[in-house]
């Protein structure tokens, strides 16, 4: 069974520059998660997905992040412009549905100069 | 809001010793908790999910208690190797169903 697959695995941008990850769950997971991971810290959850609805946004900074999940598959999230403590890596997860075990992708580093 | 504090931080062992790493939860109210697993630049690999009504659950050398009214869990790790050197986080999901994670433990198993 393929896992969550994220792209790209790394990304250096200069500050108010936009930026865009992808991630493609497994199959048939209803529940997308997008979590932002500063060094030394734990995840922080961005925005839950339930199918192609969002069930939780409320700690993603909604001036500079967008994200969506098109047809309740894949998913894409946004920074527009971003900041210096943008910098972080971005994990992507999926689960069969919203209360069961959660699987995450490789992540992406991003470094924003 | 659910606070999830894990620790020490850190932890160096010697190859063979067990492992004991903590959790604690702030709200006992919970769902499941889940054990990850975090190497160097990679993703988490969920290594064990314990669901509310359950006391423990072991896969291989691995063996995690959940104590929900006290809001506690442990991930104990049988005779450690240098390969379970890796940073251990534990998630937990209340009845929102949001995943809340602590800041891990880093271990450093010593051949």
């Amino acid at each position: 069974e393929a896992g969550v697959a994220q792209s790209p695995r790394y990304k250096i941008i200069e500050k108010r520059q936009s930026v865009a990850f992808w991630c493609n769950p497994i199959s048939g997971h209803a529940t997308l998660y997008w979590y932002q991971q500063i060094l030394g810290q734990g995840p922080k959850l961005l925005i839950q997905f339930q199918n192609n609805g969002v069930v939780d946004d409320s700690q993603l900074p909604k001036d500079r992040f967008s994200a969506e999940r098109l047809k309740g598959v894949d998913s894409t999230l946004k920074i527009q412009p971003a900041k210096l403590e943008d910098s972080a890596v971005y994990l992507c997860a999926s689960s069969w549905t919203e209360n069961t075990e959660a699987f995450f992708g490789q992540g992406t580093r991003l470094t924003v100069v | 809001k659910q606070e999830v504090t894990q620790i020490p931080a850190a932890l160096s062992v010697p190859e063979g010793e067990n492992l004991v790493l903590n959790c604690s939860f702030t709200d006992s109210a919970i769902y499941n908790l889940q054990w990850f697993r975090q190497d160097p630049g990679k993703g988490l690999t969920s290594l064990l999910l314990i669901q509310s009504s359950q006391r423990e659950q072991t896969s291989g050398r691995l063996n995690a208690s959940l104590d929900k009214s006290s809001g506690r869990s442990t991930l104990y790790i049988a005779a450690s190797q240098p390969g379970d050197s890796a940073t251990y986080l534990c998630a937990v999901r209340k009845g929102d169903y949001k995943l809340s994670f602590g800041a891990g433990t880093t271990v450093t198993v010593r051949a």
